[in-house]
């Protein structure tokens, strides 16, 4: 069983470009979560996805951020427009139910560098 | 709003020592704990889950303790060793509605051999 797979490992972008980062679910879980990781700061949650729905997006930025996590296929999340402020580490996480009953499992992570 | 504080924030210790790490939550209503592992450039690796009805949780030479009451955990590494070096973190579900996860910033461990 693989475990959560993030694509790509690195990206580079200039600003005012966009960002795709890509997250495949370790196989059989249905709960995908985003967070952020700015140096030497904390992992901020960013937002959370069941299957082609946004549960809560409470951390995510309300322009140029957005998430999806479609029937088929990995769960995306798009930056539009980087900015410098968006150089970061994304990482995402799922697990098999909400995370009240089970634990997270973490990719590693898709290290973004806005130029 | 739950918050997740680690001390110490970094630790330097001679390999073979025992130590514990601490992680403090401000909202008790938790329904687990999480202790990960972070390597450099890494991602996190899980290594304990305790539920708020355990009081801990071993693998190998961590224990993990939970004190839900005053809002405290511990993770207790045994004879550490080089490759135990990391940055170690703790997180609760973030609880009041939302599904995420709370983290601590982590303390960074370093074993000198």
């Amino acid at each position: 069983n693989a475990g959560v797979m993030q694509n790509p490992r690195h990206l580079v972008r200039r600003r005012g470009q966009e960002a795709r980062l890509r997250c495949s679910p370790m196989k059989g879980h249905s709960h995908v979560y985003w967070y952020r990781q700015l140096p030497e700061e904390g992992l901020k949650f960013m937002v959370y996805l069941q299957k082609e729905n946004i549960i809560d997006e409470s951390g995510m930025p309300k322009e140029r951020f957005s998430a999806e996590f479609p029937k088929e296929g990995p769960s995306i999340l798009r930056i539009q427009q980087v900015v410098r402020g968006d150089s970061a580490a994304y990482f995402c996480a799922s697990s098999p139910r909400a995370l009240r009953n089970t634990e997270a499992f973490f990719g590693q992570g898709t290290r973004l560098t806005v130029v | 709003k739950q918050e997740v504080t680690q001390i110490p924030a970094a630790l330097s210790v001679p390999e073979g020592e025992n130590l514990v790490l601490n992680c403090s939550f401000t909202d008790s209503a938790i329904y687990n704990l999480q202790w990960f592992r972070q390597d450099p450039g890494k991602g996190l690796t899980s290594l304990l889950l305790i539920q708020s009805s355990q009081r801990e949780q071993t693998s190998g030479r961590l224990n993990a303790s939970l004190d839900k009451s005053s809002g405290r955990s511990t993770l207790y590494i045994a004879a550490s060793q080089p490759g135990d070096s990391a940055t170690y973190l703790c997180a609760v579900p973030t609880g009041g509605g939302a599904d995420g996860l709370t983290f601590g910033k982590g303390t960074h461990l370093i074993i000198q051999p």
